[in-house]
Formats: C-alpha cells, structure tokens, sequence
C-alpha cells in the first residue's frame, strides 16, 4: 500500500463545476504539499499544510491530521485549472527531508 | 535566475550510455532534491542537498546512479551505464532554506531521458 493514497485518479468537471480531490496517508507528517503539473511542464506548489486550512483564489486546500487526510478544492473551475494535482507529504520523523508523492489526480475541465 | 532550470530537457542515450543531467537552482536556495518521475506515477526521491552536502541519498536506485553540487549550488546527476528502466523524467526541486521551517518547493521543468 503506499504512504500516500489519492482519489479520484482521474476527474472530468464542466466548467463551473465545484472540484474536490481527497489525498489520505498513513505515516505521520509535518508538512503536506499540493502540486499542480501540467502537460509537459514542470511542477508548481499551490499549498504547504501543518494544519487547518489555506485559500488562496479560487483554490481551498484543508487538511485533517488526526484522520491523516487532505481535501483540495476549486471553486468555479475554468479549462485552465486542467492539470494533474499532487499531494505530497514530508514524514514527521527521522529527520529526512524528502517528500513522498502520491501518484496524482488527473483533473480534465471541459468548456 | 528567475527559477529552476534543467538542461537537457530532452536526454535520448544508447542502453549502456553515461548522461549527466544537470539543474540550476534558484539563486541563494539553500536545500535542493532530486526526484524521478515514471510515467502516470508521482515523483519519487533519489538524493537530497544542503548547500554543497550530500544529506541524504537512499532514493539512488543503484550505484550507476551519482549526484553532486560541489559548490552548493549548480547539481549534476550522472547515471552510468543506463538501462531502459532508467527512462523517466528526472526533476530537481530548491528551497531558500530547510524544508522543514515550511519553505515552498520551486521544481524545473525537468529533463525527460529516454533510453533506447
């Protein structure tokens, strides 16, 4: 099982709709990252989260440690919001730095 | 610079090849990962640097793989003697400071090798 699960993988919306991919892991965590890849690009950090919740724009992401979960949402989505979106998170313990990945959330808006 | 840059963006080589990847950080950044990337996965770790130290490398999948910043800034990955299953895009990533005080992550575009 890996440490970090994501659901939907793959996600179609119209535009307008109201977006949420949920990211749940099993170790835990000082820090959880929300990426947003697109096609050929490189990778863009949205989101850090220790605790409760950030929005920035049409972007909300919230995250619950006692339950080891982790919600992203977009409000009133828009073609361009088209991507992949990662969920990240860096372990609590030992001391590296690294982050684990999920393997990301395939999110298509349609026009 | 303005970001993270990754030369070459695209790396095709001959199974039993060596290729050197190489990534700039941003100016000043402190803390600099690599990762690769199989197709339709996320990213996984292979090393990570503080300035010019080599902290942590239990991502390298093997001893062809070998990374350095000398100078604690400018990274190169090497991979000797690469396999088909060396085909992948491999990411380099920089913070200003540790990850752990909650520094954003700045990724390259990454530079997509493929080994034939």
């Amino acid at each position: 099982k890996n440490e970090v699960e994501q659901s939907p993988q793959n996600l179609t919306a119209q535009e307008g709709e109201f977006i949420t991919i949920n990211c749940s892991y099993s170790v835990g965590i000082s820090a959880l990252h929300w990426l947003q890849q697109h096609p050929g690009g490189g990778i863009v950090s949205l989101f850090m989260l220790s605790s409760g919740k950030k929005k920035h724009g049409r972007l909300i992401a919230t995250i619950n440690i006692q339950e080891k979960h982790s919600s992203l949402h977009i409000t009133a989505s828009h073609p361009r919001d088209s991507a992949v979106y990662i969920c990240a998170v860096k372990a609590g313990q030992g001391g590296s730095e690294k982050l684990v990945f999920g393997k990301g959330t395939k999110l298509t808006v349609n026009p | 610079g303005a970001g993270v840059s990754q030369s070459p963006r695209y790396k095709v080589a001959k199974r039993g090849q060596d290729v050197a990847l190489r990534c700039d950080p941003i100016s000043g950044h402190v803390s600099l990962f690599w990762y690769q990337q199989a197709l339709g996965q996320g990213p996984e770790f292979l090393t990570y640097f503080q300035n010019e130290a080599q902290l942590d490398k239990s991502g390298l999948p093997s001893d062809r793989f070998f990374a350095e910043r000398p100078e604690g800034s400018v990274s190169t990955l090497k991979i000797q003697r690469t396999q088909q299953e060396d085909s992948a895009v491999y990411l380099c990533a920089s913070s200003k400071f540790l990850p752990r005080r909650g520094e954003k992550l700045f990724f390259g575009s990454g530079t997509q090798l493929s080994v034939l």
